[in-house]
């Protein structure tokens, strides 16, 4: 079940903030955030786990609603780097580390 | 050195033709992935191989057929081209957590392959 990410798409100036939400219908056992910028691959910002734990990055905070099955992504004082779109996935109950992805929220800063 | 690599960055071919996207990783990991990326962004997986072996298969055509000559690599050739199949590709690799979840294993996506079919 593809994890739902909102909003769509958010416009930002330098140093305004955001917020990017993702939930899911399912349980969730982790929720991983990546960012893809125009052209190139995803690349991993953010792991967080159920009990807690998280791995990342460090300019960038989440959180973890185990029981609302939800995760929010943080962006403070945004800066132009931070353009790009943001998926969060959500781990198949198969083996390996297959992950699901939201369907991504676009963000764009200007200065 | 480029984690996890793909050839060729591009492909531009005529509907019917074969065509191979060939991944390598250098990261050590057990597992593979072929995801596709359609023109709306939608991130979707199609195959997941562990060590030569494929563990998730995604409803995806038959004309789709991963090789995984080892943990390595992991190639996907698609026959009989169509006009639908034009996207990017990525192939991805991540350490092997089995059956477990919440193991906090990351996933490492290649540069992807831009595929389009006229």
């Amino acid at each position: 079940q593809q994890p739902v990410q909102s909003p769509q798409a958010v416009i930002l100036r330098e140093g305004e903030d955001a917020v990017i939400n993702c939930s899911s219908s399912k349980a969730l056992y982790s929720v991983h955030w990546y960012r893809q910028k125009h052209g190139e691959a995803p690349v991993f910002l953010m792991i967080l786990l159920k009990g807690g734990e998280q791995k990342g990055h460090d300019k960038i905070s989440a959180s973890f609603n185990e029981k609302k099955q939800q995760s929010s992504l943080y962006l403070t004082a945004s800066q132009l780097s931070y353009s790009g779109t943001y998926f969060c996935g959500t781990e198949m109950l198969q083996a390996g580390t297959a992950l699901i992805f939201g369907k991504g929220t676009t963000l764009s800063v200007s200065s | 050195d480029t984690a996890v690599s793909q050839t060729p960055k591009y492909l531009v071919t005529q509907m019917g033709n074969d065509k191979s996207i060939k991944c390598e990783q250098n990261l050590g990991h057990d597992t593979m992935y072929w995801y596709k990326q359609d023109s709306k962004k939608f991130l979707k997986i199609m195959f997941s191989y562990n060590n030569k072996e494929l563990i998730i298969n995604e409803t995806v055509p038959n004309r789709f057929s991963p090789k995984s000559p080892d943990k390595a690599h992991l190639n996907l050739h698609i026959n009989s081209l169509e006009l639908g199949d034009s996207a990017v590709y990525f192939c991805a690799s991540s350490q092997f957590s089995g059956a477990k979840v919440n193991s906090g294993n990351t996933i490492y996506f290649g540069e992807g392959s831009w595929l389009t079919v006229v």
